[in-house]
C-alpha cells in the first residue's frame, strides 16, 4: 500500500526558512496535502495541490511538487516562533482516504 | 473556511463505561466523515468511514462492536467507545469531507479510561 515518509524534526532559527520534505510510494496520488497539529489540537489544513502543478504558493508557504521523484515539500519563509508545531503530509488517490505521512515536527529558535 | 467541531474535548471515564464523541460540520454538509487515532508522537491512524445514512467502512484490526458510528445526518457523526478500557486512552480526531475531497478536522477529543 502507500507508505509516506517525513523527516521526524527540523530546528530552524526565527527569522530562517523551512524546508519540510515528504516522500509518497503510489505515483497515482492525486491530491496531496499540509496539515499543522499544534500541541493538543487537531489538524489545521494549510495548503494543498494537486497532482497537475509543480508549485504552490499562498503567503509565506510554497508547496514544490515533483511528481518524478514522488517528492513533496513545503517551505515556510520568514518563520516565526508561532510557526512552531508539527506538520503531516497527507496523500490521496481515487479514493478518498488520506494516508498521513509520520509528520515533523518544527522547533523554531528565538 | 469549513469548520470542524468535537464534542466533548476531553473526557476521564471509569473502566467498563461507554463515551460517545459527537463530530459537527458547522458551516457544510458532510456526507462522509472519517475517525481517527492518534497515539502520543505519532500519526493519525483511519478507525472508520462514516457515512451518512449507512453503515461505518471499519479499517482493518478495528472492532466495530467496540467503537460505534453513527451518522445520523449530514452535519453528524458519532463514535462510541464502550466498555471503554485504559488501553483505549487516546486522541480522537474526526474529520469531515467536502465536496472536493478535501477533509477538514475537528480539534480533538482526549479520552483518558481510570
Amino acid at each position: 500500500g502507500e507508505d509516506v515518509e517525513q523527516s521526524l524534526f527540523l530546528s530552524v532559527r526565527e527569522g530562517d526558512s523551512s524546508v519540510i520534505n515528504c516522500t509518497y510510494t503510489d505515483s497515482s496520488s492525486t491530491y496531496l496535502y499540509w496539515y499543522k497539529q499544534e500541541p493538543g489540537a487537531g489538524l489545521q489544513l494549510l495548503t494543498y495541490i494537486f497532482s497537475n502543478m509543480d508549485m504552490k504558493q499562498d503567503q509565506r508557504l510554497t508547496v514544490l511538487l515533483n511528481k518524478k521523484d514522488k517528492h513533496l515539500s513545503l517551505r515556510i519563509a520568514d518563520t516565526q516562533t508561532g510557526d512552531s508545531a508539527i506538520y503531516f503530509c497527507a496523500v490521496t488517490s481515487g479514493t478518498y482516504k488520506y494516508i498521513f505521512g509520520t509528520g515533523t515536527r518544527l522547533k523554531v529558535l528565538a | 473556511g469549513a469548520v470542524v467541531s468535537q464534542h466533548p474535548s476531553r473526557v476521564i471515564c471509569k473502566s467498563g463505561t461507554s463515551v460517545k464523541i459527537e463530530c459537527r460540520s458547522l458551516d457544510f454538509q458532510a456526507t462522509t466523515m472519517f475517525w481517527y487515532r492518534q497515539f502520543p508522537k505519532q500519526s493519525l491512524m483511519l478507525m472508520a468511514t462514516s457515512n451518512e445514512g449507512s453503515k461505518a467502512t471499519y479499517e482493518q484490526g478495528v472492532e466495530k462492536d467496540k467503537f460505534l458510528i453513527n451518522h445520523a445526518s449530514l452535519t453528524l457523526s458519532t463514535l462510541t467507545v464502550t466498555s471503554a478500557h485504559p488501553e483505549d486512552s487516546s486522541f480522537y480526531i474526526c474529520s469531515a469531507r467536502t465536496y472536493n475531497k478535501t477533509q477538514y478536522f475537528g480539534p480533538g477529543t482526549r479520552l483518558l479510561v481510570l
